[in-house]
């Protein structure tokens, strides 16, 4: 069974570019989460989606932020017109509809803004 | 939302018992305690929940005294490999109809296993 897979796993943008990482959850898990790791910080929360809907997106700056989860394919999360400020480590989590303290991340996708 | 508090660093010789404890005092009923490892470069790992007294699983110990207020990972006989950053969490599980699915991370304890 495969783990939860996330790509790409190093991204590079120029400011102003658009950021798009992607996200599989494991097989059987129908619960996405996004969250946001700065350097020598701990994990942030971000969004929890379900298949076609966004449940929370509380985390989740207000501007130039989105995440989706289709009905078909990855979730994404997009970040567009990129800052410095949105270098960091994206994780995403999935976890089956009765167990969602207990979330298995992905490797993550370090996004660098030069 | 409890807050935790534990050690930033900690420093162990391979093959000894390592006890990492998190302070939670103002834990709620509704509360477990939920320890995640993180990997340099990788996304963190479920280790091991528990609710009270002791649970232990292939990879570690968990141990919570009565009142619940702090509790202790306990990893025996540490290797090399077990060098990562450990996070305590606290809070309940979505499932319970009153906990929530946003994982709380601190700053978690450093743990660096030594030759």
């Amino acid at each position: 069974n495969a783990g939860v897979m996330q790509n790409p796993r190093h991204l590079v943008r120029r400011r102003g570019q658009e950021a798009r990482l992607r996200c599989s959850p494991m097989k059987g898990h129908s619960h996405v989460y996004w969250y946001r790791q700065l350097p020598e910080e701990g994990l942030k929360f971000m969004v929890y989606l379900q298949k076609e809907n966004i449940i929370d997106e509380s985390g989740m700056p207000k501007e130039r932020f989105s995440a989706e989860f289709p009905k078909e394919g990855p979730s994404i999360l997009r970040i567009q017109q990129v800052v410095r400020g949105d270098s960091a480590a994206y994780f995403c989590a999935s976890s089956p509809p009765d167990g969602a303290y207990e979330q298995y991340f992905g490797p993550g996708t370090r996004l660098t803004v030069t | 939302l409890a807050k935790t508090t534990q050690p930033i660093s900690m420093d162990s010789y391979e093959g000894q018992e390592v006890n990492i404890t998190c302070s939670h005092n103002n834990i709620a009923t509704n509360d477990y305690i939920t320890w995640y490892q993180q990997f340099p470069s990788q996304g963190p790992r479920f280790i091991i929940q528990g609710y009270k007294t002791k649970v232990t699983n292939e990879v570690a110990s968990l141990f919570i005294p009565a009142d619940r207020k702090s509790s202790t990972l306990s990893l025996p006989r540490v290797s090399l490999s077990d060098t990562a950053v450990y996070y305590c969490l606290v809070g309940a599980p979505f499932s319970s109809g009153a906990g929530s699915y946003q994982l709380t991370f601190g700053k978690g304890t450093k743990l660096s296993v030594i030759p």
